[in-house]
């Protein structure tokens, strides 16, 4: 059974930093892209950030709304994905999924960790 | 970006109904598109991906159609569990983006 779990989130202060963390089991993690998407009730469903594969030199993509403020990362070996979030504004409130696929579809969805930015 | 535009933004249905919601794309996505349902309370779920395919464990009464910016989703002969928000998501260029989901209700 493919399960991804999310850790992390929580209530951070406007300026503050959070670090995400999911681990994936079920499927070969090496093997899939992976991507963070949040989800708010302002925007809907929204894509983060991507990472791909060790035969891709991890080559990673972001979101303007994010780039420079957020760095996706992943260990292989402990099949886990990292988000790294700096800056935090209220607008990067949400629900963020952890997300594993092939090609340029969300296959695989964990439950989601809740980050609240507020002062 | 390319924006994904939906309609109707709600629907409601009676069960066994057949009801189609529409995706454009703001330009050409060929058919990198697909579609999820997201039930109250729940996480996303693939339903549909390269516009046609059905993902594994998908009832065949949903199925996809479309290419270039205008895209359906069609559930033939409506059940309960159909309750649920629907997405369309384009993975043709980056950023990848979603529509703004149409909420699906029984009458």
């Amino acid at each position: 059974e493919v399960k991804l779990e999310e850790s992390g989130g929580g209530l951070v202060q406007p300026g503050g930093s959070m670090k995400l963390s999911c681990v994936a089991s079920g499927f070969t993690f090496s093997s899939y892209w992976m991507s963070w998407v949040r989800q708010s009730p302002e925007k809907g469903l929204e894509w983060v950030a991507e990472i791909r594969l060790k035969s891709d030199n991890y080559a990673t993509h972001y979101a303007e709304s994010v780039k420079g403020k957020f760095t996706i990362s992943r260990d292989d070996s402990k099949s886990r994905l990292y988000l790294q979030m700096n800056s935090l504004r209220a607008e990067d409130t949400g629900i963020y999924y952890c997300t594993g696929y092939r090609y340029a579809w969300f296959a695989y969805w964990g439950q989601g960790t809740l980050v609240t930015v507020s002062a | 970006d390319i924006q994904m535009n939906q309609s109707p933004s709600s629907l409601s249905a009676s069960l066994g109904d057949t009801i189609t919601i529409t995706c454009h794309a703001s330009q050409n996505i060929n058919v990198w598109l697909s579609w999820y349902q997201q039930k109250p309370g729940n996480i996303p779920k693939l339903l549909i991906y390269k516009a046609s395919n059905l993902h594994t464990g998908v009832p065949s009464r949903f199925s996809g159609s479309g290419s270039g910016t205008g895209f359906t989703l069609t559930i033939s002969s409506l059940q309960p569990e159909d309750i649920a928000t629907y997405y369309c998501q384009q993975g043709q260029s980056y950023p990848w983006t979603f529509g703004g989901g149409t909420k699906l209700e029984i009458k």
